[in-house]
């Protein structure tokens, strides 16, 4: 079974710095999808990495797939509040099945 | 609204009763996922199908568990002799198939608790 393993679990940040999650998986795989999710709410769509080497940016928040590596990583650069949330890594073995990490819950304090 | 949909958002119930999910997906969408999540933890994938065609199940999934998708358009998940480890929060998401990069796309839940 593929297993997909995120670090830290826990995440505590003052606004303003920078910081990457990290997301490591257990088999080869080209797509990995991160997501986030707010406290009571359902997950929600970041970025799709279709291929080694493929990097997103999206505002504060880019993220990097190493396929060779089995790596993915979420950076957060000068952190604001609305991003506290629960941030999600996934991989699909064939498009059938995903795997979602344990997630990590980033607070970012004032 | 186009987006998934769930019903009901909130089921209690006793143990040993059945419940019964639904899920209508983004109308274009022709793959559908049923999550389970439990607090603190990561969705964990139950089951898939690509229009009406159950291609994928867990193999943690007990017999208790059955998902339909009749007409490949919304689904039901049915829980039958419902337990207490059974509460957690069902999630379901769609996806377009085919080429598409298969982004999912979730609903808004289903909290289920057993008493």
């Amino acid at each position: 079974e593929l297993k997909v393993e995120q670090n830290p679990l826990f995440l505590s940040m003052q606004e303003g710095k920078n910081y990457t999650i990290y997301c490591n998986y257990s088999t080869t795989s080209d797509r990995l999808y991160w997501y986030r999710q707010d406290p009571g709410k359902s997950l929600e769509s970041l970025f799709v990495l279709l291929s080694n080497g493929a990097v997103k940016q999206e505002g504060r928040l880019m993220a990097s797939l190493d396929t060779k590596a089995r790596l993915s990583t979420l950076h957060i650069t000068a952190a604001v509040h609305d991003l506290s949330a629960t941030y999600f890594c996934a991989v699909d073995n064939t498009g059938n099945q995903f795997y979602f990490g344990t997630g990590t819950s980033l607070t970012v304090i004032p | 609204d186009t987006g998934v949909s769930q019903d009901p958002r909130h089921k209690i119930t006793k143990r040993g009763q059945n419940v019964t999910f639904r899920c209508d997906p983004i109308s274009e969408h022709n793959r559908l996922y049923w999550y389970r999540q439990t607090l603190g933890q990561g969705p964990e994938f139950l089951t898939y199908f690509q229009n009406e065609a159950q291609l994928e199940k867990s193999r943690l999934l007990s017999d208790r568990f059955s998902a339909e998708r009749p007409k490949g358009s919304f689904s039901t998940l049915e829980i039958q002799r419902t337990e207490q480890g059974d509460s957690a929060m069902y999630l379901c998401a769609s996806s377009l198939g085919g080429g598409a990069p298969l982004e999912q796309y979730f609903g808004p839940g289903t909290r289920l608790t057993v008493t």
